[in-house]
């Protein structure tokens, strides 16, 4: 089973600033990797597939890159809407599909 | 649009079954893996169970693996979870999820609202 560590696990930031978030995985996946955000009450959304591809509608300020174990996602000023969880997800090696433990990204 | 309707959650006590249900619609069911992803109150979230559109076959978490079974119905656009045998580890809201593109597994690009379980006595 492929782990997927997130860091860090809380990120204090102030709308406008840059928000830099950490997936490493335990052995390469290539480039198989997702992003999703997470708020509480509602379902998570996809943000990031294949590591750097935003999906449909989402803002040109979220943005991932890596390959391999080490990837990040990030956000290039956030917004008040961006506070939230942020999971990874891996896809390579895919039996089991497997979550990181998430970010909180929290209003400083 | 896209529309995913789960149901059939509920509390039931150690031992116990459910069927969770999701109904779909807005795209070519038959066309796209489905995936049933879970989270317990307060934890991260756990891929469950997926099946493949055409042949159906299926995948299971190890945690799930002989105690789950999921299928679909393509003439009712429908996606189900039958949870057996359930423990209070399985108490989490279950959602419904569709992948990205047609014949894919793994990039879960559309959820519903999702149905909560709860194990208990």
């Amino acid at each position: 089973e492929i782990v997927l560590t997130q860091s860090p696990a809380t990120l204090s930031l102030s709308p406008g600033e840059r928000a830099t978030l950490s997936c490493r995985a335990s052995q390469s996946i290539g480039s198989f990797l997702a992003w999703y955000q997470h708020k509480p009450g509602q379902p998570p959304r996809l943000l990031i597939y294949d590591a750097s591809y935003r999906a449909t509608g989402i803002p040109a300020r979220f943005s991932g890159s890596g390959s391999g174990t080490d990837f990040t996602l990030t956000i290039s000023s956030v917004e008040p809407e961006d506070f939230a969880v942020y999971y990874c997800q891996q896809r390579n090696n895919w039996l089991p599909l497997t979550f990181g433990g998430g970010t909180k990204v929290e209003i400083k | 649009e896209v529309e995913l309707l789960e149901s059939g959650g509920g509390l039931v006590q150690p031992g116990g079954s459910l069927r969770l249900s999701c109904a779909a619609s807005g795209f070519t069911f038959s066309n796209y893996v489905m995936t049933w992803v879970r989270q317990a109150p307060g934890k991260g979230l756990e891929w469950v169970a997926s099946i493949s559109g055409a042949d159906g076959s299926t995948y299971y978490a190890d945690s799930v693996q002989g105690r789950f079974t999921v299928s679909r119905d393509n003439s009712k656009n429908t996606l189900y979870l039958q949870v057996n045998n359930l423990r209070a580890e399985d108490t989490a809201l279950y959602y419904c999820v569709k992948d990205r593109v047609v014949a894919t597994i793994g990039t879960f690009a559309f959820w519903g609202h999702g149905t909560m379980v709860t194990v208990s006595s």
